[in-house]
This record gives C-alpha cells, sequence and structure tokens, in this order.
C-alpha cells in the first residue's frame, strides 16, 4: 500500500531534551516536505526537500533541522525542543520535484514539549 | 506578503443541498490552485488542483473555479452528505517556485441529516 509513513505518532517530551520524529515513504517520490499545524495557524511548511541531499527551508524553519540522506525517508529533528514547537506535526511527499504533484500526507505526529 | 483567507467560521448545511467554500488570496498570482480534505486528527488528502488557465474543474460531486481577476477560488459540493463533513484547506505555490507552499486555515464543513 503506498503510504506516508512517521513515527512516533505522540511524543511527550521536555525542553531541551533532542527528539528525532522519523518520515519514511514507499513510493519512490523526490519531493518531501514537513509541516506543523497550529489552530488558527493553519499548515505551515517547515522544510521541503526536492531530492536526495537538496533540501530548503520553508516559513517556520527556526528550530528545526532536516536531512535526506535516502530518498524514502526525511526525518525531522528538533536539536533542543521548546514549549513553542509543541504542534501537530505532518510529513508529506509528492513526485517529481514539485509540490504541484498530488501530496500525501502522513498521520501526523502530535508533540508536546513540556 | 501573500496571504490565503478562508472563512474561519464553520459552515453548515443540511443534507442534499450545495456546500459552497471560500478561497480569497492576496498579493499573489499563483499559476495553480489545490483543494484538500482533513478530517480531525488525520493528514489532508487532495482533491483537486485547478491551474489559471482552467476557469472550472470537476471530480464527481466536487467543483472547483478559479478566478484569477477576482483572486479567488470557490469549491462546491453538490448533494451534500453528513460523510463530507470536514475541514477543507485551499493551497497555493510559492511566487516564484513550485517548491514551496502555504495553505489557508480552512473551513470546517458540517452536513446536517
Amino acid at each position: 500500500e503506498a503510504q506516508v509513513t512517521q513515527n512516533p505518532r505522540y511524543l511527550i517530551t521536555v525542553t531541551g531534551k533532542k527528539l528525532t520524529v522519523t518520515c519514511s515513504q514507499n513510493m519512490n517520490h523526490e519531493y518531501m516536505s514537513w509541516y506543523r499545524q497550529d489552530p488558527g495557524l493553519g499548515l505551515r511548511q517547515i522544510y521541503y526537500s526536492m531530492n536526495v541531499e537538496v533540501t530548503d527551508k520553508g516559513d517556520v524553519p527556526e528550530g528545526y533541522k532536516v536531512s535526506r540522506k535516502e530518498k524514502r525517508n526525511f526525518p525531522l529533528i528538533l536539536e533542543s525542543p521548546s514549549p513553542n514547537q509543541t504542534s501537530l506535526y505532518f510529513c508529506a511527499s509528492s513526485s517529481g520535484g514539485k509540490v504541484t504533484d498530488t501530496q500525501y500526507f502522513g498521520p501526523g505526529t502530535r508533540l508536546t514539549v513540556l | 506578503s501573500q496571504k490565503i483567507e478562508q472563512n474561519s467560521e464553520a459552515l453548515n448545511i443540511q443534507e442534499g443541498k450545495t456546500a459552497t467554500l471560500t478561497c480569497n488570496y492576496t498579493n499573489y498570482s499563483p499559476a495553480y490552485l489545490q483543494w484538500y480534505r482533513q478530517d480531525p486528527g488525520r493528514g489532508p488528502v487532495f482533491l483537486l488542483l485547478i491551474r489559471e488557465n482552467e476557469k472550472e474543474k470537476r471530480k464527481e460531486r466536487l467543483k472547483v473555479t478559479f478566478d484569477t481577476t477576482l483572486k479567488q477560488s470557490l469549491f462546491h459540493i453538490t448533494a451534500s452528505q453528513p460523510a463530507d463533513s470536514a475541514t477543507y484547506l485551499c493551497a497555493l505555490p510559492y511566487s516564484g517556485g513550485y517548491q514551496k507552499v502555504t495553505f489557508g486555515t480552512g473551513t470546517k464543513l458540517q452536513v446536517i441529516p
């Protein structure tokens, strides 16, 4: 089944404790992206990647890191999480190298930073 | 900066009626616009893409229009059903490229049986 998977689905952590949210897609998509969703602010793009070893900032990249060493994986790294990073995070992928193509979203990761 | 506006208030309609959702944008001339559906606690699901040279696009009970003069897209669901209840998001690519995208905050639709 074609899908985007994220792990963990739920995470409660404390300020400053490094964490990684994994994202994997099995559709051989070139484009992958991370979003956060907050009430009243909608979905905001954090980082995106057009292919392996190619990443770039979205609207809200501060406090986040990403890497794209393999085509299927696009982990989101929070080196020193803070409470304002409490949010619902979504990973997405699309074929081709542009977001014009249909984006397939993962199930989401609900992160709480205490 | 570019801005997308969707009616933040929930839209309640009777089953069988046509639901119409609005997406307005400013400071931008997008080459295309997308509509997504999002159910509570789940990721958005792509519904339709309409390009700037397409005035209207249909898919089953869904219809999208794109008025680049008014800077507005309308999303219609005909013969609405309770299963259509969800939040609907519009999305536009960033000016200058197809790699970044901006989403609206979405409109919550409730179809009442």
